[in-house]
């Protein structure tokens, strides 16, 4: 069946620090990507997405882009802030669907 | 606009009391409806999901149920809680064949 593995965390970084989490899927065809946000104490969010293959979202300094080849979709940024600690979900659906596959969550750590 | 609503955000119950949350989605029609609970620390584990009025799919045997009264409005019960049901429980929706999902704040659910 279908899954979405991330990276384990917590991961730590300094204010300013360049931040990559690696997300890797098992789908068959052509799904949708997506990387969610969960602020401590709230909901998800949705961060950003792509729906074929070499998309790039991106969304308030964060880009990922699907690569089909290596079934990835990395969520990366140049620059983090404090306000960026939270947790990253990557996650994954089919056109059509109405279930979304979520990977299990990374924490991020923004130090000042 | 879409807002979703879900109350209470807090509630501490004790074990063997019956348990009643609700979700209402306002500024759409005909929405997929989704339950999640999400352990301390962990990822995100669907329950249940409803694609119209009295539909609702299950996806784990517990002691939990869901109902569709209404179109936009969602409710997951108990009618005995048990230790383990502690956990933050979100609601979410999504366009009928379409993702992102859009979430709630969430209840925290704790059982003592």
């Amino acid at each position: 069946g279908d899954s979405v593995t991330q990276m384990e965390g917590p991961v730590t970084l300094s204010e300013e620090a360049f931040l990559t989490i690696n997300c890797t899927y098992t789908a068959t065809g052509y799904p949708s990507l997506f990387w969610y946000v969960q602020y401590p104490g709230e909901g998800l969010q949705l961060l950003l997405k792509a729906t074929k293959a070499d998309d790039k979202g991106s969304n308030k300094g964060f880009e990922a882009t699907y690569r089909k080849e290596t079934t990835s979709f990395h969520l990366e940024k140049g620059s983090v802030q404090v306000s960026d600690s939270a947790v990253y979900f990557c996650a994954l659906t089919h056109t059509g669907g109405f279930k979304t596959i979520f990977g299990a969550g990374t924490r991020l750590f923004v130090k000042a | 606009s879409q807002t979703i609503h879900q109350w209470p955000a807090t509630l501490v119950q004790p074990v063997g009391s019956p348990l009643s949350l609700e979700c209402t989605v306002e500024g759409t029609s005909n929405p997929n409806l989704y339950w999640y609970r999400q352990a301390a620390g962990r990822g995100l584990q669907l329950l249940f999901y409803s694609v119209g009025i009295g539909q609702i799919s299950s996806e784990v045997p517990q002691n939990l149920s869901a109902s569709r009264p209404q179109d936009r409005q969602f409710i997951l019960s108990s009618k005995k809680l048990l230790l383990s049901d502690s956990g933050f429980y979100l609601c979410a929706w999504s366009v009928q064949g379409s993702q992102p999902q859009h979430f709630g704040d969430g209840t925290r659910l704790s059982i003592l």
